[in-house]
């Protein structure tokens, strides 16, 4: 069974309205979790490295008050597009490492934004 | 420079042939690298690990070469299943992983 969720996996949303994204670890506790952002023809894009328990790190070029990471627990983080413009439509993707090196993909969620 | 490059294709061959990828990464200090299948709108799914010695999973295999820092993954007997972008990843330290643009592949009939 999957290891990885994301909910929601599709989201529509109006152009200056906030939208929030979970990335739930299913069966471990994920001590890292990132996120990627990716578009059309384009390779995934890490946004931001998130432990848990303390502020995320973000890549250069990414507005931390415009993508908020939270990631409260050991198995779930979120990721919050604030005020969201069509430039920010996507597929999100979060991928969880555990104490080890094992790591999983979440399955993805696409955001259209109009 | 990309950190990880490669050729976008797309690469467009009949069932059954053979067909390589190629990739090249930029820092002579990474210490993993992997090829990822990712299918259109899904998330990347790991297809093989790479190794020095050259590794091989069916019809799959994946080549490391360190001193020219260049990464292969040879298919042989191609399905049409395995239409799908395929991701060279390296790894530097710790879990961070860089991503190639990806090769796009075609299986046609």
């Amino acid at each position: 069974g999957a290891v990885v969720s994301q909910h929601p996996s599709r989201v529509i949303c109006k152009s200056g309205t906030s939208v929030k994204i979970e990335c739930r670890s299913l069966d471990f506790q994920a001590t890292t979790m990132f996120w990627y952002r990716q578009f059309p023809k384009q390779s995934l894009m890490l946004m931001a490295t998130s432990n848990e328990g303390s502020k995320a790190t973000y890549e250069q070029g990414v507005e931390k008050d415009k993508f908020l990471i939270n990631h409260a627990s050991l198995t779930l983080s979120t990721l919050t597009v604030t005020s969201a413009h069509p430039e920010d439509s996507s597929f999100y993707i979060c991928r969880v490492t555990g104490a080890g090196l094992e790591q999983y993909f979440g399955p993805g969620t696409r955001l259209t934004v109009t | 420079r990309k950190e990880v490059e490669q050729d976008p294709g797309p690469f467009n061959v009949p069932e059954g042939a053979t067909v390589a990828f190629n990739c090249t990464y930029s820092n002579s200090a990474s210490q993993s690298f992997f090829w990822y299948r990712q299918d259109c709108r899904k998330e990347p799914k790991l297809l093989m690990s790479v190794y020095s010695s050259g590794n091989e999973d069916g019809r799959f295999t994946a080549q490391l070469n360190r001193a020219s820092q260049y990464i292969s993954l040879l298919i042989r007997d191609s399905k049409l299943s395995d239409s799908a972008t395929y991701l060279c990843v390296v790894r530097n330290s710790g879990y961070a992983l860089n991503f190639g643009k990806g090769t796009s592949l075609l299986v046609t009939p």
